[in-house]
């Protein structure tokens, strides 16, 4: 199984709601991270996750809230979320930190 | 971190060879260069990593100059397929160092 697999695909939100995005993995991985990609923009690197502890945050707002219940799930909860924050959220994993990426296919976010 | 600058778009014809450049001047003594691919609405792919010289896979190959300030991805006899944008990485391997992506170049392949 070389897949990293996000639930759901698409997701719409309103500003107060609470829900959370999922990422799942069986290759063994011990690095899993979170990026944001706005449409025609780059990835940028949200969270990175290292044996279960948080090794990155980028400064991100407090309303995504990572984490990491065992070395094959990373959830990201969401929490009063803006407009600004409608993207594509992309979860990847990797053998060690900073080795090859693996992406799933991402969770396209609408914050109305 | 070292900053890569890629064209931001590039066009070209099936069948075509075709060379991507990517400029990393303060690339450090123990970053890698890695390629990934992107398809819209899909994360990014795992294309190609190299260190120096060159380095050839199944779908493209790596060439680095000896002074590592660039790197340039060859994608030989491109289809319609190979139209995504692609990104050029540059980074330490297993340690405390982020993977942070550029612009990447937007290739365009026509019939």
């Amino acid at each position: 199984d070389t897949e990293v697999t996000q639930t759901p695909k698409h997701l719409v939100m309103g500003m107060t709601n609470k829900k959370s995005l999922k990422c799942e993995q069986h290759m063994g991985h011990r690095a899993m991270y979170w990026y944001k990609q706005k449409a025609k923009k780059p990835p940028e690197l949200m969270f990175v996750y290292s044996y279960e502890k948080l090794s990155i945050n980028e400064s991100v707002p407090s309303r995504f809230s990572p984490e990491c219940p065992n070395s094959s799930l990373l959830n990201l909860h969401l929490h009063a979320l803006q407009p600004e924050d409608s993207a594509l959220y992309l979860c990847a994993s990797s053998q060690e930190l900073d080795e090859k990426l693996f992406f799933g296919s991402g969770t396209q976010l609408s914050v109305l | 971190l070292a900053k890569t600058t890629q064209p931001i778009s590039m066009d070209s014809y099936e069948g075509q060879e075709v060379n991507i450049t990517c400029s990393h001047n303060n690339i450090a003594t123990n970053d890698y260069i890695t390629w990934y691919q992107q398809f819209p609405s899909q994360g990014p792919r795992f294309i190609i990593q190299g260190y120096k010289t060159k380095v050839t896979n199944e779908v493209a190959s790596l060439f680095i100059p000896a002074d590592r300030k660039s790197s340039t991805l060859s994608l030989p006899r491109v289809s319609l397929s190979d139209t995504a944008v692609y990104y050029c990485l540059v980074g330490v391997r297993s340690s405390a160092s982020k993977i942070i992506f550029g612009s990447g170049t937007r290739l365009s392949i026509r019939p």
